[in-house]
């Protein structure tokens, strides 16, 4: 059973471009969240897809979207990148609604830097 | 609001020593899970524990068992017999079992476990 695989491992961008990161979701998972983990923080929860529905978003800025694929894989693209979008990148999976006993599992994250 | 709060940004503890990692929590619901994450360097958050929030028995997973108080908002890590591969960012964090099941984490909690 292959794991959470996210592409690419490390990101260097410039403000005002645009960014598109790759998440593939564990075998099985039709349920993709992203997180956003600034340095020295936690992360913070920026949307869900379930069955190529976005099924529930925190709170960022539109410029922050997303898509679900047939496969359940998922892209996160931020759009007019800012310095303070520096951060790891977290994509997590699971089988359907987290619930206790399927709790999600996440990727090694993407890197993405802002100069 | 809907924030967890770890109190300890640095801990750190003698090889086979036991330590506990300090958590609180604050939500207006009822049902929820709580979750203990681990995040070494290679950036992979590693479930280590769960409880669900209408459980009074504290979860174990081996070396690791939580102190779960539920009106005190309160949900701590204790590591025992702690080894040389504990050394990480430990995460706490909340799911909402309602909408968009989003984990809410706290800002950590580095380990270092000293030989």
């Amino acid at each position: 059973e292959t794991g959470v695989t996210q592409s690419p491992t490390h990101l260097i961008k410039t403000r005002g471009q645009q960014v598109t990161l790759r998440c593939s979701s564990q075998s099985g998972h039709n349920t993709v969240s992203w997180y956003q983990q600034a340095l020295g923080q936690g992360p913070q929860f920026i949307f869900q897809y379930y069955r190529e529905e976005e099924n529930g978003r925190g709170n960022f800025p539109p410029r922050f979207s997303g898509l679900q694929f047939p496969n359940y894989s998922s892209e996160l693209n931020v759009n007019a990148l800012e310095l303070d979008d520096s951060a790891l990148y977290l994509c997590a999976s699971s089988h359907g609604p987290v619930r206790y006993d399927q709790p999600q599992h996440f990727g090694d994250g993407t890197r993405l830097s802002i100069l | 609001a809907q924030t967890v709060t770890q109190s300890q940004p640095e801990m750190s503890v003698q090889e086979a020593e036991t330590v506990t990692l300090s958590c609180t929590y604050d939500t207006s619901e009822s049902d929820y899970y709580l979750f203990w994450y681990k995040q070494p360097p290679s950036r992979q958050m590693i479930l280590v524990i769960r409880q669900e929030a209408y459980k009074q028995q504290n979860a174990t997973e081996n070396r690791f068992s939580v102190n779960f108080q539920k009106a005190a908002k309160s949900f701590s890590l204790k590591i025992s017999d702690s080894q040389l591969g504990d050394a990480a960012m430990y995460f706490c964090a909340y799911l909402l079992i309602q909408g968009a099941q989003k984990l809410v984490f706290g800002q950590g909690t580095r380990l270092t476990i000293n030989p």
